[in-house]
């Protein structure tokens, strides 16, 4: 069974720093990854899809990273904002048009 | 892409009752999904719902405590049956277009309160 972890579980940091979320999965056949913010009470937000062929997708100050054979991806986020704070989730998917494979996400919090 | 409305967006009800969920996609799919996310947890995927056969259920979920249903291509519902206070979670559906559009999308979610 796929299992999604994400490090660190929360990160508080001052406006205007560069960071990085981690999310690993434990069966690398996967389809496709998906990052997601979720703001409290809110539904999820698709932030960048990016298919187990690519390495990256990129959208605006968003970076996202994929190494399929180690299990890992990166979000970067660059010159972070208040805005940006809510819950990433990292999810891969196994086959198309298959489930999803959550993390437990993480919790951001960017203070002015 | 695909938005995705649910009714209700919150709802406080008696144990022994039931909550039907509704969700409504402005564009055809192929793929709808049903999630619960419990406090503090991240989500757990309830059912897959194709429309025109039965949903999948996940190891944990059975068809007698929530049964869907998937009448057309843009809609399905969610009833949450003989409800208990550890029903108390948000419900969110999902939908994934296919035909070539592969990103998944999601509702903003049902509140539900079990008392």
């Amino acid at each position: 069974k796929q299992e999604v972890t994400q490090i660190p579980a929360a990160l508080s940091v001052p406006e205007g720093e560069n960071l990085v979320l981690n999310c690993s999965f434990t069966d690398s056949a996967i389809y496709n990854l998906q990052w997601f913010r979720q703001d409290p009470g809110k539904g999820l937000t698709s932030l960048l899809l990016i298919q187990s062929s690519q390495r990256e997708q990129t959208s605006g100050r968003l970076n996202a990273s994929l190494d399929k054979s180690s299990g890992r991806s990166t979000l970067y986020i660059a010159a972070s904002q208040p805005g940006d704070s809510a819950t990433y989730l990292c999810a891969v998917r196994g086959s198309t048009l298959g489930r999803l494979y959550f993390g437990r996400g993480t919790q951001l919090t960017v203070w002015p | 892409s695909a938005v995705i409305s649910q009714k209700p967006s919150r709802d406080i009800c008696q144990r022994g009752t039931s909550l039907t969920i509704q969700c409504q996609v402005d564009s055809q799919v192929t793929m709808m999904f049903w999630y619960r996310q419990q406090p503090g947890q991240s989500l757990t995927l309830i059912a897959t719902a194709n429309q025109g056969s039965e949903a999948t259920y996940e190891s944990g979920f059975v068809i007698d405590k929530f049964p869907i249903s998937r009448p057309n291509l843009t809609f399905s519902t969610l009833t949450v049956s003989n409800m208990s206070p550890e029903d108390s979670s948000i419900y969110l559906c999902s939908a994934t277009p296919g035909q070539g559009i592969e990103t998944q999308y999601f509702g903003p979610g049902t509140r539900l309160l079990v008392l």
